[in-house]
């Protein structure tokens, strides 16, 4: 089955504590992507990649680490989480630029 | 920058009547449009999309949605709604260029018996 994978779903952490969200598709995409989801705000862009070790910033890196070192595989790395990083993320892959995301179940994050 | 906008962040619909959920873009060209639905605690599925051709595009679960170039929208509309629609709706556009998806803030969607 086609998918996009993220883990973990649920993950409460406390502030400085390095933390990584892991993001897998099966679709061999070229393009992946991660977003927050905050309430009023929609879905905003935190990194995108293009392909194998190409990434760039999206409208809200700051305080976000991604790598892409395998096709397949997409993490989302808080090197030291804060409270306004309390969100839902989202990790999406497109096979080409006009296509359609493909989008993971979503990790809630908490930071406290 | 282009942008999304959908300019109802909450709408109430009674079961049974017709639906309509606006989005507007800014955007220089043609540019490539979706509709995505999220169900509470669910991620974003796709409704429907629109590349180029008939302006009127079908989507899943009854819905469609039209283009139109002159107004700068892509409205998606269901003619009879069912309390399993309620949901958040997001409207989103493709950039030209290597550039992910831009997606409007939502409307919310509540059904009513």
């Amino acid at each position: 089955e086609a998918q996009v994978t993220q883990n973990p779903r649920y993950l409460i952490t406390v502030t400085g504590k390095k933390l990584t969200v892991t993001c897998s598709q099966n679709m061999n995409h070229e393009y992946m992507s991660w977003y927050r989801q905050d309430p009023g705000l929609g879905l905003r862009q935190i990194y995108y990649s293009m392909n194998v070790e190409v990434t760039d910033k999206g409208d809200v890196p700051e305080g976000y680490k991604v790598s892409r070192k395998e096709k397949r595989n997409f993490p989302l790395i808080l090197e030291s989480p804060s409270p306004n990083q309390t969100s839902l993320y989202f990790c999406a892959s497109r096979r080409s630029m006009n296509t359609e995301a493909f989008f993971g179940q979503g990790t809630r994050l908490t930071v406290v | 920058a282009q942008s999304v906008t959908q300019p109802d962040i909450h709408i109430t619909v009674s079961e049974g009547a017709s639906l309509e959920l606006r989005c507007n873009y800014s955007y220089g060209a043609t540019p490539y449009l979706f509709w995505y639905v999220q169900s509470p605690g669910q991620g974003l599925q796709l409704l429907l999309k629109y590349f180029s051709g008939d302006t009127l595009v079908q989507g899943i679960k009854g819905f469609e949605a039209e283009f139109k170039r002159s107004q700068s929208s892509f409205n998606l509309r269901k003619p009879s709604v069912h309390w399993s629609d309620a949901a958040e709706y997001f409207c989103a556009v493709a950039r030209l260029g290597n550039t992910p998806l831009v997606f409007g803030k939502g409307t919310r969607l509540s059904v009513i018996a």
